[in-house]
């Protein structure tokens, strides 16, 4: 069973562009969340969707958005890019997405802004 | 709010001696509680994983058990190996309002063992 694929691996950007980041979950599940980890902050949740509905979201600026498809792939655009955007940026999946199931995570995407 | 805090690293240790991680969280509801491990260039991977107080988690020699009493879920091992060097994360999931749907995690601890 194929896990959860993350493109692209790397990205480098500079200040002020956008980018868009993709996530193919495993086959069956519909929930895909997305997390930040940077060295400072750690892991930070940044939005949950089930269904092509965001069903929660982190305390992040409006600069980070998110969808998510009818086949359950999903992709956050983060635009205006600032230096502090230099992150690596997690994916995962779930059945539903309860409490009680474990999220898998794909490899990431490392943004680097200049 | 829901947090969690893990022992600070990093964790040096020989081939074949003890280890513990410890982790302590605070929730608002009911948590269930995991530890991911992140390797080198590598997402997260579930390692174990607990959903009610005194179940214990277990894999790959790696043993936690959920403590509702001290709100605790330490990680241990009996006998480490240069395999097992990676960033252990603690991670719990609360279903109350507003806080259902994510990981809130641990800042990690650095494992390092050595031959």
């Amino acid at each position: 069973k194929a896990g959860v694929t993350q493109t692209p691996r790397y990205l480098i950007k500079t200040r002020g562009q956008q980018v868009t980041l993709s996530c193919s979950p495993i086959s069956g599940h519909r929930s895909v969340s997305w997390y930040q980890q940077t060295p400072g902050q750690g892991l930070q949740f940044l939005f949950e969707y089930f269904s092509e509905t965001q069903r929660n979201k982190g305390n992040f600026p409006g600069r980070f958005s998110g969808r998510q498809f009818s086949n359950s792939r999903s992709e956050m655009n983060v635009s205006t890019l600032e230096l502090g955007d230099s992150a690596l940026y997690l994916c995962a999946s779930s059945i539903t997405g309860a409490g009680n199931q474990p999220q898998h995570f794909g490899d990431g995407t490392r943004l680097s802004i200049l | 709010g829901n947090s969690v805090t893990q022992m600070e690293g990093p964790v040096t240790l020989s081939e074949e001696a003890f280890l513990t991680i410890n982790c302590t969280y605070t929730a608002t509801g009911y948590p269930s509680l995991f530890w991911y491990v992140q390797y080198p260039g590598e997402g997260l991977q579930l390692l174990l994983k607990a959903t009610k107080a005194d179940d214990k988690g277990s894999n790959k020699g790696f043993e936690a058990t959920y403590r509702k009493e001290t709100t605790s879920f330490h990680l241990e091992k009996g006998s480490v190996q240069v395999s097992d060097s990676a960033v252990y994360f603690c991670a719990l999931s609360d279903p109350g309002p507003g806080s259902n749907y994510k990981l809130t995690f641990g800042k990690g601890t650095l494992l390092t063992v050595n031959p």
